[in-house]
C-alpha cells in the first residue's frame, strides 16, 4: 500500500523558515517523482513544487521561485521542501504527492494526509 | 500559463443523481494530460481519472470522464453518499508546470 506522510509544519513568523518532509512506503520511491501541491484556507488546490525521480529536473510554481527548495533522498525515500523567506500568503495545508507511471510522471497519483503550514507573528 | 475554469462552481444534487462536471481550458490540451481528483475535508486528494477518461486504480465505474481539445466532462452516473465532495481538474503536460481548476463542489440537495 502506498503510504506517505508529510511533517514539520507548524507556525512561523513572516520572513522564517520550515523545512517539510514526506516519509514514503509501499513503493518503489527512486523510481517516481514526486510533487508538492498546496491548499491556502478557503482555496483551491495550489501545485508547488515537482522533482524528477534521480533529481536532474526541479520545477516551482511562479510564487515560490526563489524563495522553496524542493529535494529528496531515495535512500531514506523522503521528500523534502525547503521554504525560506515566507509569507502570510504561504499559510496552508501542504500535500506530498507521488507521480504516476510512464508517460504520466507529473500525475499526481497518490497523496498524503498534508501538514499545516501557518505563517503569522 | 493554462488557465482551467470548472463549472458550476457547486453542483446541489441528491443521491442517486447523475453529476455532470464541466472544466475548460485556456489553450488545447493534450488529452493525455488531463486528470480528475476528489477532495473532502482533512484528508489528501484522490485521483479519480487521467488521460481524460481512465480511471484510477479501485475508481468505481459510475464515475467517467470525456472531452478533448480544451472541453472536459466528468460525470458522476449515480451518486453515492460518499460521493459529495469537491472535485478538481488538472492538466499535468509532458512537463511542469502544472495547474488546476477552481474546483466545483458537489453538495447534498
Amino acid at each position: 500500500e502506498v503510504q506517505l506522510v508529510e511533517s514539520g509544519g507548524g507556525l512561523v513568523k513572516p520572513g522564517g523558515s520550515l523545512r517539510l518532509s514526506c516519509a514514503a512506503s509501499g513503493f518503489t520511491f527512486s523510481g517516481y517523482s514526486m510533487s508538492w501541491v498546496r491548499q491556502a484556507p478557503g482555496k483551491g488546490l495550489e501545485w508547488v513544487s515537482s522533482i524528477s525521480s534521480s533529481s536532474s529536473y526541479m520545477y516551482y510554481a511562479d510564487s515560490v521561485k526563489g524563495r522553496f527548495t524542493i529535494s529528496r533522498d531515495n535512500a531514506k525515500k523522503s521528500l523534502f521542501l525547503q521554504l525560506n523567506s515566507l509569507r502570510a500568503e504561504d499559510t496552508a495545508v501542504y500535500y506530498c504527492a507521488r507521480g504516476g507511471d510512464a508517460p504520466d510522471r507529473w500525475l499526481q497519483a497518490y497523496w498524503g494526509q498534508g501538514t499545516l503550514v501557518t505563517v503569522s507573528s | 500559463e493554462i488557465v482551467l475554469t470548472q463549472s458550476p462552481g457547486t453542483l446541489s444534487l441528491s443521491p442517486g443523481e447523475r453529476a455532470t462536471l464541466s472544466c475548460r481550458t485556456s489553450q488545447s490540451v493534450s488529452s493525455s494530460y488531463l486528470a480528475w481528483y476528489q477532495h473532502k475535508p482533512g484528508q489528501g486528494p484522490r485521483l479519480l481519472i487521467y488521460g481524460a477518461s481512465s480511471r484510477a486504480t479501485g475508481i468505481p465505474d459510475r464515475f467517467s470522464g470525456s472531452g478533448s481539445g480544451t472541453d472536459f466532462t466528468l460525470t458522476i452516473s449515480r451518486l453515492e453518499p460518499e460521493d459529495f465532495a469537491v472535485y478538481y481538474c488538472q492538466q499535468y503536460g509532458s512537463s511542469p508546470p502544472l495547474t488546476f481548476g477552481g474546483g466545483t463542489k458537489v453538495e447534498i440537495k
